[in-house]
């Protein structure tokens, strides 16, 4: 079956880093994708592994190891504005998402 | 504009009815989706299409058809709305390559009473 797992909430203090965990078991594997959600709004694109290691993007980075089934989103200098929820997706022959993380920023 | 499109921003339908919900891209995408988003969910995929006359059922097709006569248009049509089908529905669409990740719409906010 298709699992994509993340944790539902976190919290981190603003100017700090934070690590968003995914882990995923699917049939096939074509890429993994990470999207930013603010509430009320559409999903936006972040971030694309389909090889191993880490992809760093300004503040961003994310990090996909193919052999443990495993992605992290690394945030750093965390802003207010970085208050959302984190999707992680996976490509399979589809694109299936787990269910976000909403991450909270405390001043 | 280019983009993707959705309309109604917002709908409120009585159960039973029939309605219909637009998507329109104007980048001549291959691909095009219909998410729906609950709580406690995620977006799970109702329809995709790889092509114009090529549709698939995604996690949660019951109760929903699709049509794809044209490249640019993915229409959602929920036959008989049930209250269960209360929910924030996405479209997007994807290159063939798919390294950009989708773009998605702004969404359909349907309430069924």
């Amino acid at each position: 079956g298709q699992n994509i797992d993340q944790p539902t909430e976190m919290t981190a203090t603003e100017g700090a880093i934070v690590q968003i965990n995914c882990t995923y078991q699917t049939s096939g594997f074509n890429g993994l994708f990470w999207y930013q959600q603010h509430a009320g709004e559409a999903p936006t694109f972040l971030s694309y592994n389909v090889l191993d290691g880490l992809e760093e993007k300004g503040r961003f980075s994310s990090f996909l190891s193919r052999s443990k089934g495993y992605s992290y989103l690394l945030l750093k200098e965390l802003q207010m504005k970085d208050s959302a929820s984190y999707l992680c997706a996976v490509r399979d022959d589809k694109i299936i998402f787990g269910k976000g993380t909403r991450l909270h920023i405390l001043p | 504009d280019a983009g993707i499109t959705q309309s109604p921003r917002y709908k409120i339908t009585e159960t039973g009815r029939q309605v219909t919900l637009m998507c329109h891209q104007t980048w001549s995408h291959s691909y095009m989706f219909w998410y729906r988003q609950d709580l406690g969910h995620g977006l799970r995929l109702i329809y995709y299409s790889a092509a114009a006359d090529i549709t698939d059922k995604g996690e949660v097709p019951d109760g929903y058809v699709v049509s794809r006569s044209k490249t640019e248009n993915f229409p959602l049509t929920l036959e008989s709305a049930t209250r269960s089908q209360t929910s924030v529905y996405f479209c997007a669409s994807l290159t063939q390559q798919g390294i950009h990740g989708y773009t998605f719409g702004s969404g359909t906010r349907l309430t069924v009473v």
